[in-house]
Order: C-alpha cells, then sequence, then structure tokens
C-alpha cells in the first residue's frame, strides 16, 4: 500500500485559514489523493480529493504538487466544527488505508 | 437523501459468540466496504463487495465473513468472536472506481465480553 505521512496534530485559531500537510512519495500514477475527516463518535467524512490538479468544493481546497508526492488541505476559515481527526489516503482501485491522521483543534 | 445506514448502533457478545451486523449503502452507490477501528487508531480494512462478490480483502481471519445482496445492501458476519473483536464496524459504500469518494455510516460499536 502507498503510504502518506501526516503531522500528528496541528492547531489554529477559530476564522483562521488551516493547511494541513500531506506527503506520498510513493503515490502511483493512478492513485487519487483523498481526505477524510473523523469527529469524535462518527463515522469519517468525506471531505474532497484530486488526481493532478488543485480542488475546491464548498468544505476545502486541495493543493497537489507539481510531482503529486504531496499535498496540503485547507480550510479557509476555521470553525469549531472542524475540529477533528483529518485522514489524508491514496485511493487505489479498491480500499483506502487510512493512518494515524492529523488531529486538528481549533480555539475560540 | 438518507446516507449509509448500519445496524445495530450497539451491541454486547460473550466470547464465542458470532455476530451479524448490517449496512444499506447510500442510494445509487454499487460497492460496500467495511472497516474496524480500535479505539484511538484509524479505521482499518477489511473487505470489499461488489456484484455480489468479494473484490479485495484485508489481514483479517477467516472469522470475518460478508455478504452483498442484489439491492447492494451488506453484511459482516464475525464468528467465535475474542475480546480483540471490540471496535466500532464502519460501513462504508462508494461507486466503483478511485475517482469517487466514499460515504460512511456512523458504525456499530461491539463490545465483547
Amino acid at each position: 500500500d502507498a503510504k502518506t505521512t501526516q503531522p500528528n496534530s496541528m492547531e489554529s485559531n477559530e476564522e483562521e485559514p488551516v493547511h494541513l500537510p500531506c506527503n506520498h512519495s510513493t503515490i502511483s500514477g493512478t492513485d487519487y489523493i483523498h481526505w477524510y475527516r473523523q469527529l469524535p463518535s462518527q463515522g469519517p467524512e468525506y471531505v474532497i480529493h484530486g488526481l493532478t490538479s488543485n480542488v475546491n468544493n464548498r468544505m476545502a481546497s486541495l493543493a497537489i504538487a507539481e510531482d503529486r508526492k504531496s499535498s496540503t488541505l485547507i480550510l479557509h476559515r476555521a470553525t469549531l466544527r472542524d475540529a477533528a481527526v483529518y485522514y489524508c489516503i491514496l485511493r487505489g482501485d479498491y480500499k483506502l488505508s487510512f493512518g494515524a491522521g492529523t488531529t486538528v483543534t481549533v480555539r475560540a | 437523501d438518507a446516507g449509509v445506514t448500519q445496524s445495530p448502533t450497539h451491541l454486547i457478545k460473550t466470547r464465542g459468540q458470532q455476530v451479524t451486523l448490517r449496512c444499506s449503502p447510500k442510494s445509487g452507490h454499487d460497492t460496500v466496504s467495511w472497516y474496524q477501528q480500535a479505539l484511538g487508531q484509524g479505521p482499518q480494512f477489511i473487505f470489499q463487495y461488489y456484484e455480489e462478490e468479494e473484490r479485495q480483502r484485508g489481514n483479517f481471519p477467516d472469522r470475518f465473513s460478508g455478504h452483498q445482496f442484489p439491492n447492494y445492501s451488506s453484511e459482516l458476519n464475525v464468528n467465535a468472536l475474542l475480546l480483540g473483536d471490540s471496535a466500532l464496524y464502519l460501513c462504508a459504500s462508494s461507486l466503483v472506481g478511485a475517482n469517487y469518494g466514499y460515504t460512511f455510516g456512523s458504525g456499530t460499536r461491539l463490545t465483547v465480553v
């Protein structure tokens, strides 16, 4: 399985942007980069995914390096509801392989 | 639009017993995957079903088995329960292919005593 590396934790202030880095140096050409988040006592929630180009949706933006060996999830204005564990995952044809993720804390 | 529905939400079983967990995928999705999440860890892939066949399996023993029905719903069966099987079991549905996100259910919390 292609592996991802994320910081264990990050802190942010409310209404400030959050940049979550992810390294995936062994990514293959057909792997999509997926991001999920998990709030306490809930199942993971899909955030965003992309292949090569930067992607935007109502929740976040995904910036993908030109060589695809790293990516950054951007939460534009953090709210208290964004406090969660964020997982960066490479999806091949079938499964999602979760790592430990980044625990994001948002200060009011 | 209902997302992924899992039942039951909580379950307590005794060592050695058997358990069946159920999952209804999001409307329009044809692929169902099951994950096990121990406390404080990320979800671990158990297996995935598509067209009623198991497509891929993670590193789980044969005690873990599954089934997908023609309406795309799925069951996870665990035989000869061990204390270590206590975990949150998550069902996720998607369309087949890597260019689609998964929708997860809220999970079934299984406690083995």
